[in-house]
């Protein structure tokens, strides 16, 4: 069975701390791919990344990173300097079939 | 155009009626999906076409009911209801593949009295 957990319910930061959202899956595939969406209060989910299991290499876009750990069946995302626009719930995802419950993250200023 | 479109945007349906949710996308994506997402709860996975088929079931119950008239357009027709089936209703295409990103529409909120 594949599962999601994000253990994180609630995050509250202060603007231009770092945060680390965590994300631990399980799959019996070999192959398969991980996402990380996130979900403003108006509600739409926007994409924010996409990997696949044979790439465990750490990936930076601007102020966020994403470290994937095979081993640990892991795939963590880290907002560096937070801002309040960074206000959302994150969700993290197997493929498109399976979410996490979600990590909401309040920046506050 | 990157958009999915979702109309309506809201909807309050009465248990004995029969409504029908409308999605559409130009990005000639092939795979279209439908979740269900409840208050503070993550997104559920509903349906998914693939080049216009069904080609997953979530075994949702057959009030609901999905239909693809073609490949940009989506559409989930809902009967016979229960207050329970309140909730955002979410769509999503993308290219082909249930391993590809997924692009939502912004959803429809719907109540069921």
């Amino acid at each position: 069975a594949q599962k999601v957990t994000q253990a994180q319910t609630e995050i509250s930061v202060v603007e231009k701390e770092d945060v680390t959202l965590d994300c631990v899956y399980e799959t019996r595939d070999t192959t398969y791919y991980l996402f990380w969406y996130k979900q403003p209060p108006s509600g739409e989910l926007v994409f924010l990344i996409r990997r696949n299991s044979f790439d465990e290499q750490n990936e930076i876009s601007g102020r966020y990173s994403w470290n994937f750990q095979k081993s640990t069946s892991s795939f963590n995302f880290t907002i560096t300097a937070s801002q309040v626009v960074d206000s959302a719930v994150y969700f993290c995802a197997l493929e498109g079939l399976v979410f996490g419950k979600g990590t909401k993250l309040t920046v506050n200023p | 155009d990157t958009e999915v479109t979702q109309t309506p945007k809201h909807l309050v349906m009465g248990m004995t009626n029969k409504k029908s949710l409308k999605c559409e996308q130009h990005m000639g994506h092939r795979a279209m999906y439908w979740y269900k997402q409840k208050a503070k709860k993550p997104p559920e996975l509903m349906f998914v076409y693939s080049y216009e088929k069904l080609s997953i079931n979530e075994s949702v119950p057959s009030r609901f009911s999905p239909e693809c008239p073609n490949s940009s357009l989506l559409n989930l027709h809902l009967h016979a209801l229960q207050p329970e089936d309140s909730a955002l209703y979410l769509c999503a295409s993308s290219q082909g593949q249930v391993s590809e990103k997924l692009f939502f529409g912004s959803g429809t909120q719907l109540s069921v009295l």
